[in-house]
């Protein structure tokens, strides 16, 4: 079962930035929390991880709470390619051997 | 460096016939997972193999379904007598060995959307 809680949907304005949150409260200690996204019809993408620190990449950022028990993707400028479903996940770092668990994610639409 | 190849993208069958799905993993990975997103829903995961081993078959269905990932060439996902149920996406994804290698996550395929007439 998944281990985090997301809002099934979201919208966004384009040009603006895409704030979607996520609940794991029972992350443990060697758990790190990562993002995929889904565009319709296509495989999952990898967005971003991160253990406690906040993290940026070039496709978003990844804002953690001090307790670890949420977190925030954030898209600075959604354009309408970002439309997806957006899963964010926990997992251990120990082995190649930790699938990954997907839950409902949450659907963002970005509109024009 | 190409991706993770999954073919065919898509595929129909009659109930009764058999389906082949084939992965081959980003160059330098050994280990594959496949997934199957049924419509309108998330992605569950099926099973994960090294070359030669079957790791955890623990989302396999019971029957019908097997995989294997051959020294050599592809891995494979293989659905016996299908049946309209069995319609669905099927993701497979690939990762290197190493704790570090893993550390940004999996490589998903586009995926075979199998269609069951």
């Amino acid at each position: 079962d998944a281990k985090t809680t997301q809002p099934p949907s979201m919208d966004c304005a384009e040009g603006r930035a895409a704030n979607l949150p996520c609940n794991h409260s029972t992350i443990s200690g060697n758990e790190y929390v990562y993002w995929y996204r889904q565009i319709h019809s296509q495989g999952p993408q990898y967005i971003i991880h991160g253990l406690k620190n906040n993290e940026t990449n070039e496709m978003a950022s990844l804002i953690i709470t001090e307790d670890r028990k949420s977190s925030t993707l954030i898209l600075p400028h959604a354009t309408l390619r970002d439309t997806a479903v957006y899963y964010c996940i926990v997992r251990p770092l120990n082995n190649a051997g930790n699938m990954l668990t997907f839950g409902g994610g949450t659907r963002l639409m970005v509109k024009p | 460096n190409a991706g993770v190849m999954q073919n065919p993208r898509h595929l129909v069958r009659r109930r009764g016939q058999e389906a082949r799905l084939r992965c081959s993993p980003m160059k330098g990975h050994s280990h594959v997972y496949w997934y199957r997103q049924l419509p309108e829903e998330g992605l569950k995961f099926m099973v994960y193999l090294q070359k030669e081993n079957i790791i955890d078959e623990s989302g396999m269905p019971k029957e019908r379904f097997s995989a294997e990932f051959p020294k050599e060439g592809p891995s494979i996902l293989r659905i016996q007598q299908v049946v309209r149920g069995d319609s669905a996406a099927y993701f497979c994804a690939s990762s290197p060995s190493s704790p570090t290698g893993t550390l940004y996550g999996y490589t998903f395929g586009s995926g075979t959307r199998l269609t069951v007439v």
